[in-house]
């Protein structure tokens, strides 16, 4: 099973600030990668696929980039509505698996 | 409009089984990958089982194997998971999610407490 492990776990932040979360794999996942924004109460939604390429009607400020085992999606001028968890997905074995999740708060 | 939603949620006791299902809506439900995820209370998301097209490839997480089974008619479009021998560990929010590049649409969940 790939292990992914993101960091950091909280990451407290004030408006229009970048927020720079990890994802790190333990075997090379080429650049299988998706990252997900979750808020309380609803379900995932996707943000980045393919490490680096933005979903549809995901607003410029988030960016992915990363291959092989280390992943990082930067959320450029944080908003208040960007409050959530974030987390990693990859889908290069045929057993997926997610990372922990790091939480984002807006100060 | 892309739409999944899923039922057959609720409590079931310890060992006993569930049926979850999952009506898709606005796609071509026979032309995308599915799959489950669940999301225990205050934790992270887990991918729990995968299913092809065709329904002739299946994959499922350690943690369900062998209890869990996955299914889909396309003529309904519509995916299963049937749930046996539940335990405490198996109480969480599941959703089914369709897979394009990652999983791009996902249901709202629908809840399964496993409690006595």
């Amino acid at each position: 099973e790939i292990v992914l492990t993101q960091s950091p776990g909280t990451l407290s932040l004030s408006p229009g600030e970048r927020a720079t979360l990890s994802c790190r794999a333990s075997q090379s996942i080429s650049n299988y990668l998706a990252w997900y924004q979750q808020k309380r109460g609803q379900a995932p939604r996707l943000l980045i696929y393919g490490a680096s390429s933005r979903a549809t009607g995901i607003p410029d400020r988030f960016s992915g980039s990363g291959t092989g085992t280390d992943f990082t999606l930067t959320i450029s001028r944080l908003e208040p509505e960007d409050s959530a968890v974030y987390s990693c997905l990859q889908y290069h074995s045929s057993q997926r698996t997610f990372g922990q999740g790091t939480k984002v708060e807006i100060k | 409009e892309v739409q999944l939603v899923e039922s057959g949620g609720g409590l079931v006791q310890p060992g006993g089984s569930l049926r979850l299902s999952c009506a898709a809506s606005g796609f071509t439900f026979s032309s995308f990958e599915m799959n489950w995820v669940r999301q225990a209370p205050g934790k992270g998301l887990e991918w729990i089982s995968y299913i092809s097209r065709s329904g002739s490839t299946i994959s499922y997480a350690d943690s369900v194997k062998g209890r869990f089974t996955i299914s889909r008619d396309n003529a309904k479009n519509s995916l299963y998971l049937q749930m046996n021998s539940l335990g405490a560990e198996d109480t969480a929010v599941y959703y089914c999610a369709r897979a394009t590049v990652a999983f791009d649409y996902w249901g709202q969940g629908t809840l399964v407490t496993v409690s006595s």
